[in-house]
């Protein structure tokens, strides 16, 4: 099994452009989110997924979009990047949501936004 | 969820344990303890997680004091590959609160030579 696999693992952007992360994992896991990591933060939760077609915010949200239209894919999209969203993201899975369900995380993706 | 205090960082000498502490006294009943671990800028990885009862695998073993109020996650025989950053997690075992894991500073373990 490949787990969590993110791509793309860097991506520069300038102000106002818009990407999209991608998140996949062949664990066949209910449960995806993406998070973020500032410089000597801990990781903050921007979205998650309880499964296919279900989608809800978390702490950071704003300024992202996310889908789920399949029980492996969970996209991240930045609509108009900015500066403040320059940051690693870490897309994670678990086989449940409740709090005995292991949370597996993928490698990162970096971003810079110029 | 409740809060985790940890020590900003720890040395622990190459092949002894290192034993990272962490304080959660407002935990409540259904709460489980989780430990990660961040090298460089990597994927946290986990560890080990509890609820109640001490725990133990490959990795480590999780000592939870019977009040639960605080816990001790030990590597028993630490390398220099396991200098990284510790996360101390809590985390509900059921609710919206179980939907995420609130990431602190934790703490940076040093493995010397």
């Amino acid at each position: 099994n490949a787990g969590v696999t993110q791509t793309p693992k860097f991506q520069v952007l300038k102000t106002g452009q818009s990407m999209t992360l991608q998140c996949a994992q062949d664990m066949n896991h209910e449960y995806m989110s993406w998070y973020r990591q500032d410089p000597g933060m801990g990781l903050r939760l921007i979205h998650y997924s309880v499964g296919a077609g279900i989608t809800d915010q978390g702490e950071v949200p704003n300024g992202y979009n996310v889908s789920r239209s399949t029980t492996e894919d969970f996209p991240l999209r930045l609509l108009s990047a900015a500066p403040s969203q320059t940051s690693v993201y870490f897309c994670a899975s678990s086989s449940g949501s409740s709090g005995a369900n292991v949370l597996t995380f993928g490698a990162g993706s970096r971003l810079t936004v110029l | 969820d409740a809060k985790t205090t940890q020590p900003p960082s720890m040395d622990c000498a190459e092949g002894r344990a290192a034993n990272l502490p962490c304080n959660h006294s407002t935990i409540s009943g259904n709460e489980y303890v989780y430990w990660y671990r961040q090298i460089h800028s990597q994927g946290p990885q986990y560890i080990i997680h509890g609820l109640k009862n001490n725990e133990t695998n490959e990795m480590a073993s999780l000592i939870i004091t019977e009040d639960r109020k605080s816990s001790t996650l030990i590597l028993p025989h630490a390398t220099l590959r396991d200098t990284a950053v510790y996360y101390c997690i809590v985390r509900a075992g059921s609710g919206a609160g179980s939907y995420q894991l609130t990431f602190g500073k934790g703490t940076k373990l040093s493995v010397i030579p």
